[in-house]
């Protein structure tokens, strides 16, 4: 079982709130990735980062931001969320360099109504 | 464009029963290939990886085969068990900087006693 975090697991919210998802890792892994998974459907990468201060864009465009102060700890940030943010989000992290395998947390479901 | 394009989408055996898992993959430059398990509602935790050079892993009753000349790979799980119920997903490491993901829609398995 990997050393990797989420909360909250579920989040239902109205329209227009501002939410924070959290990630923690205690595995000391440099890289760090937001994916969001819709069900029954592939992952697509919405977030990434290399190490502290490192934030960057992934394939799919999210209206969500990201942030890396510490190195354990990659909150996801939706400013106002839509019904069109429901989806489940999950985080992992890998070791920089060699296999990079990366391992996932339990992801968060979110519902917005 | 990279893709990776798994079949069936879904499966249903009887416990006891073998099947395997289909992955084609348009990814290049080739880094690894692995097979993640997804139980409803979590994370995926990876199976097995392979590089371009090898062409068969096993992780107990978990067997992944590697075609690098014809971009296949299998997934054969022997003496199916309930607990293997889950999404099988193929996911493609494509060897460039920042060794991105480019993952499958994944395979739907449910063992039935």
């Amino acid at each position: 079982e990997a050393d990797i975090y989420q909360t909250p697991r579920y989040l239902v919210i109205g329209t227009g709130k501002k939410i924070t998802l959290e990630c923690s890792q205690t595995m000391g892994h440099d890289k760090m990735y937001w994916y969001q998974q819709d069900p029954g459907m592939e992952l697509h990468l919405i977030h990434y980062s290399y190490g502290v201060n490192s934030t960057e864009k992934g394939d799919l465009s999210s209206e969500s931001t990201v942030s890396r102060i510490r190195t354990e700890h990659f909150p996801l940030t939706l400013e106002s969320a839509r019904p069109s943010h429901t989806s489940q989000y999950l985080c992992a992290s890998s070791v920089r360099g060699g296999e990079e395998t990366q391992y996932f947390g339990p992801g968060t479901r979110l519902l917005v109504l | 464009k990279n893709q990776v394009e798994q079949s069936p989408q879904s499966l249903i055996i009887l416990e006891g029963k073998n099947c395997t898992l289909q992955c084609n993959y348009t990814v290049s430059p080739f880094s690894n290939l692995r097979w993640y398990k997804q139980d409803t509602g979590r994370g995926p935790v990876s199976l097995t990886i392979m590089t371009f050079s090898e062409n068969t892993k096993s992780n107990g009753r978990y067997t992944a085969t590697l075609d690098a000349d014809t971009k296949q790979s299998s997934l054969h799980i022997t003496a199916s068990q309930l607990s293997d119920s889950a999404s099988y997903i193929c996911v493609v490491s494509a060897g460039n900087a920042g060794n991105m993901l480019t993952f499958g829609g994944g395979t739907r398995l449910m063992v039935k006693p």
